[in-house]
């Protein structure tokens, strides 16, 4: 089975650039058929998700964050990052990796079907 | 901004069949794909239901899913106290490009 594991620097000041990094084990990224994405979960909300990541470098992300996000890979390492400049506050979260599997049949499926145990990012001066 | 509205929270006793809706739109859930995940106090998401009710190896068929037009609903029949967690609805949205998830549902088993 799959693993992810993210790593991060626990505490960010504010206008900084948070990098967020997912180890991928028993898998490669290298190998088509998946994307590799974030998703963040901010102090006793629900979940937003950010953006994926393909093996062949596409990737695509929530518009919303799309201006300050970038989603990088290291397919030798099996390693996916993510970028985030200019953190406020209002970054604080806890950060997710997922596998995404997607699809067409009849409908467009894309879901998450790992995810690592997240990161806790704190955005404090 | 979760664009998909679902009850804050659901209880039930031991046994007892509860359902959690889920609400959205024609860009989301009438248009594509309904997943479900459940999160357990202190851990990450879980991939519950995939595609409207298809359940990953080692879910329990206590738990379906179901969806017409612009609502899905995850039933979970046999109410059992490990069900308790947070559960998430998420849809591609075609209208905002990106994928959603719902406001999430605290289940409590009495």
């Amino acid at each position: 089975q799959v693993l992810l594991q993210e790593s991060g620097p626990g505490l960010v000041k504010p206008s900084q650039t948070l990098i967020v990094t997912c180890s991928v084990s028993r898998a490669s990224i290298r190998t088509g058929g998946y994307y590799w994405s974030w998703v963040r979960q901010l102090p006793g909300k629900g979940l937003e998700w950010i953006g994926y990541i393909y093996y062949t470098g596409t990737s695509y992300y929530n518009p919303s964050l799309k201006s300050r996000v970038t989603i990088s890979m290291d397919t030798s390492n099996d390693l996916f990052s993510l970028i985030l400049t200019s953190v406020t506050a209002a970054d604080t979260a806890v950060y997710y990796c997922a596998r995404v599997v997607f699809g067409y049949d009849t409908l467009y499926y894309y879901y998450l079907d790992v995810w690592g145990k997240g990161t806790t990012v704190t955005v404090s001066s | 901004q979760p664009v998909l509205t679902q009850p804050p929270s659901v209880s039930g006793t031991p046994g007892q069949r509860v359902t959690i809706s889920c609400s959205g739109s024609s860009s989301n859930v009438e248009s594509n794909v309904v997943n479900w995940y459940q999160q357990l106090p202190g851990t990450a998401p879980k991939l519950l239901l995939y595609i409207n009710n298809q359940r990953p190896s080692g879910v329990p068929d206590r738990f379906s899913g179901s969806k017409s037009g612009t609502s899905a609903s995850l039933a979970i029949s046999g109410l059992q106290s490990e069900d308790e967690a947070l559960y998430y609805c998420a849809a591609w949205d075609g209208g905002l490009n990106g994928y959603v998830f719902g406001t999430g549902t605290k289940v409590t088993v009495l």
